[in-house]
């Protein structure tokens, strides 16, 4: 079984600041990763996801992650935040067979001060 | 660009009432998900369904509830009979093809409210 751990329920930064938000998952085979971003009244959006290959992705809105395999994470980072970011963020891990369904952390909500 | 469309966006019914939450995938996707949020809680997998029928289904999923895709284009969760414990934001999702690789789609959410 596959599972995901987001620590902590909320994260706040000031305009400018790195942002860091954590993911831990636990699979018994090669997982696929993913990072969800939902706006409030929205849908999840994907933000970024790691297949194969290069292990640091970049995703949309100048967030990138990196899978370290030897540390089961998948931390995403932003190096400068901006308002606009504030919203919830949701990792998430698949297994490569078809009708793959999503296993999902907790989410984090992000808040943004000026 | 194409987005997955879900109606309504809250639905408040009372407890033993029949609901159905609709889904309108994207065009020429073949999978199709639904997920759900309690409050506070994580967004649990209920069920996926390809070629017309149920691929997987979680422990949750159980006989009360059902889904369909009526005319090729919508896609429905239906609870039989609700309970308190099914209030929570109701997601569907679709994706063009398989492999777990591939991108799901999801859309804005039905917020469920039994009383």
């Amino acid at each position: 079984a596959q599972s995901v751990t987001q620590l902590g329920s909320h994260v706040s930064v000031s305009e400018g600041a790195l942002v860091l938000l954590r993911c831990n998952y636990s699979s018994s085979v090669p997982p696929y990763l993913f990072w969800y971003v939902q706006y409030p009244n929205q849908g999840l959006q994907l933000l970024l996801k790691y297949t194969t290959g290069a292990t640091l992705v970049k995703g949309i809105n100048g967030f990138e992650a990196e899978f370290k395999k030897s540390e089961t994470s998948f931390h995403l980072t932003k190096p400068s935040a901006h308002m606009s970011d504030a919203a919830e963020y949701f990792c998430a891990v698949s297994n490569t067979g078809a009708n793959s369904k999503l296993t999902f952390g907790k989410g984090i909500t992000l808040s943004v001060r000026p | 660009e194409p987005e997955v469309t879900q109606t309504p966006s809250h639905q408040v019914t009372q407890m033993g009432q029949e609901v159905i939450l609709r889904c309108v995938p994207i065009s020429n996707h073949l999978y199709f998900y639904w997920y759900r949020q309690i409050l506070g809680q994580k967004v649990e997998f209920l069920v996926s369904f390809y070629n017309n029928e149920i691929s997987e289904k979680s422990e949750i999923f159980d006989d009360q509830f059902s889904v369909e895709r009526p005319d090729g284009s919508n896609f429905t969760l239906k609870i039989r009979s609700t309970k308190l414990e099914d209030s929570a934001m109701y997601f569907c999702a679709s994706r063009p093809t398989s492999g777990g690789a591939d991108t799901q789609y999801f859309g804005p959410g039905t917020r469920l409210t039994v009383l």
